[in-house]
């Protein structure tokens, strides 16, 4: 049973340019979420997808955005880089429904920005 | 605003003692669940342990426990017998319910050492 995958690891990009991060939900869940996690910091939520649709937002500035696709899998995507968004990004699944289940999270992608 | 606090950065034990690390939260709901993530060098949060509000028995998983108190708001996790592979950062996670979704809320970690 496969758990959930994050591409690229790593990646080192330049400001102003534009990245776009996968993730693939573990079997069987249906909820998306992306987390931001500065050095040292804990994860800070970004964003949520249910349905193929954007449920929740954290506060992150419109260059945060992202997508669900029919297959539950999911893509983050920032635009106009800046220093500041060098962090680990991380995605997790769940189940919609069940307060008890818990997110099961990625390895992370490991984003640089030079 | 609903918040989860961790007050111990760092925090150090001795192989096979035992450690406790703190964590409170805020909320206004009644009935939630609240979970403590491990995170090793390796970056995967793992699931630690679970806890729902609701009941009054503190969870266990083997070596690891908590002391739940409601009132208090307080969400401590007990390392029983330490490990090396203890070492991590550990993390307290509330599951806020907003606008029909669970969006989680992560303290900012204490970071554990285990010492051989």
């Amino acid at each position: 049973d496969a758990g959930v995958t994050q591409s690229p690891t790593h990646l080192i990009k330049t400001r102003g340019q534009q990245v776009t991060l996968r993730c693939s939900p573990k079997s069987g869940h249906d909820t998306v979420s992306w987390y931001q996690q500065a050095l040292g910091q804990g994860p800070q939520f970004i964003f949520q997808y249910y349905e193929e649709e954007e449920r929740q937002r954290g506060n992150f500035p419109d260059r945060f955005s992202g997508h669900q696709f029919p297959n539950y899998s999911s893509e983050l995507n920032v635009n106009a880089l800046l220093l500041g968004d060098s962090a680990l990004y991380l995605c997790a699944s769940s189940l919609r429904t069940g307060l008890n289940q818990p997110q099961h999270f990625g390895d992370g992608t490991r984003l640089s920005i030079l | 605003a609903q918040t989860v606090t961790q007050s111990q950065p760092e925090m150090s034990v001795q192989e096979a003692e035992t450690v406790t690390l703190s964590c409170t939260y805020d909320t206004s709901e009644s009935d939630y669940y609240l979970f403590w993530y491990k995170q090793p060098p390796s970056r995967q949060m793992i699931l630690v342990i679970r806890q729902e509000a609701y009941k009054q028995q503190n969870a266990t998983e083997n070596r690891f426990s908590v002391n739940f108190q409601k009132a208090a708001k307080s969400f401590s996790l007990k390392i029983s017998d330490s490990q090396l592979g203890d070492a991590a950062m550990y993390f307290c996670a509330f599951p806020r319910w907003v606008s029909g979704t669970y969006k989680y809320i992560f303290g900012t970690g204490t970071r554990l050492k285990v010492l051989a």
